[in-house]
Formats: structure tokens, sequence, C-alpha cells
């Protein structure tokens, strides 16, 4: 049990639809990064938010974007659904942005889009 | 970020010694050598990491060749619950308007026999 926690768990949506996810990171840790792992493949880095600022992204495109508020947790959003964008979408938080300073990841959503 | 490279599947027999080899010849001085597992279609869970030295926790002990150019987690008595994907990751330092995020390969297959 690392603390951090996701919601929904398991999410249906239909090609074109838009998509919030969430993300309670573990007391005390102001950084969270949100990653989407494709079936059979390791997660990639989608953003990072530290003190509510994105400060870092990998390589989505502008449809998927996030929020960082002032209690730490966090959302993803994905616009225009694809069938692609079917995923497990995982959140890590950490305390600051050190090399040195563990991740801890929830159990993820599983979005589906049909 | 310095490349990995891992087995892609790896057995081990219940109660003996898991280890799991990485290779990661292009490290540089400041990164950090971090593993995670996942067990199926739940999130990475952080396992240990470190920079130089081997570094022991309550769940394996992680041995960094003196070069750092590839590092050896080991399990010390595996147990059935231990089958998982183990991912092997050198994470950069936090420089600024970039990221230090964790760059997933594809790991390696641990299957524990009984």
């Amino acid at each position: 049990e690392t603390g951090v926690t996701q919601s929904p768990t398991h999410l249906i949506k239909t090609r074109g639809q838009q998509v919030t996810l969430r993300c309670s990171s573990q007391s005390g840790h102001n950084t969270v990064s949100w990653y989407q792992q494709a079936l059979g493949q390791g997660p990639q880095f989608i953003f990072q938010y530290y003190r509510e600022e994105e400060n870092g992204r990998g390589n989505f495109p502008p449809r998927f974007s996030g929020l960082q508020f002032p209690n730490y947790s966090s959302e993803l959003n994905v616009n225009a659904l694809e069938l692609d964008d079917s995923a497990l979408y995982l959140c890590a938080s950490s305390q600051g942005q050190g090399a040195n300073t563990e991740a801890f990841f929830g159990q993820g959503t599983r979005l589906t889009v049909v | 970020d310095a490349k990995t490279t891992q087995p892609p599947s790896m057995d081990c027999a219940e109660g003996r010694a898991a280890n799991l080899p990485c290779n990661h010849s292009t490290i540089s001085g400041n990164e950090y050598v971090y593993w995670y597992r996942q067990i199926h279609s739940q999130g990475p869970q952080y396992i240990i990491h470190g920079l130089k030295n081997n570094e022991t926790n309550e769940m394996a002990s992680l041995i960094i060749t003196e070069d750092r150019k590839s590092s050896t987690l080991i399990l010390p008595h595996a147990t059935l619950r231990d089958t998982a994907v183990y991912y092997c990751i050198v994470r950069s330092p936090y420089t600024g308007a970039g990221s230090y995020q964790l760059t997933f390969g594809k790991g390696t297959k641990l299957s524990v026999i009984p």
C-alpha cells in the first residue's frame, strides 16, 4: 500500500469523448507524474507536476492535459479519445524532484475506448 | 537517460535467491539505478535504488559494479509472490525545465517456480 490512490479503477468511454482521471498523492508528496501503459508494454511518461506547475512532458499530444491542486492531488484529462488511448493510466507521487527520491505508484485506472 | 539492457525472462526456484542482472554501460556519474517491479495489472512497486554503493532493504539487495556499468538485484529467498516483471531504470537528476522521469524498458519477467 503506497498511499497513492487513483479513481476510477476502470472506465469505458466512446471514441471522441473526453475523460478525467484522478490521483491523490501520498501525504507530504508535492510531485505527481502520470504514465500510460499499453498492454504488454512498460509505462510511458506523460507529464509531471510540481507545486501545481507542469515541469516536464513526454511525447504526448496536447489533448493530454493535467492539473495539480493546492493539496497536491492531480487530474489527467484526455480530450477527443482515440482507440489507441486504451491503456492503464498510472499516477506516481514523490517528495521533491531529486533523482534520489523514490516515486510511489497508485494501482492505476484501466481506460477502455470503444 | 542511459539505456538499460535486461534479459527478457528468468526462472527461479521458490526459496532460492533470484539474481536479476542489468547492463547500463552509458550511465553517467550522477545517475541513479532504480528497480521497480510490476505484478500483473497492478501499479509498479518501488524496490530499491542506489548510486555507487551496494544497498539493502527489507525487500532486496542492489549490487552495483565498481565501474557502475552493470548492477544486480538480489531477492534473497524468492517466493511465488515475487513473480512479476522487474524493471531496471537509470534516472537522471532534475535539471530544470526538463524532467527526470522514470523511463521503463521491457524489463525481465521473473517466474518463481514451486
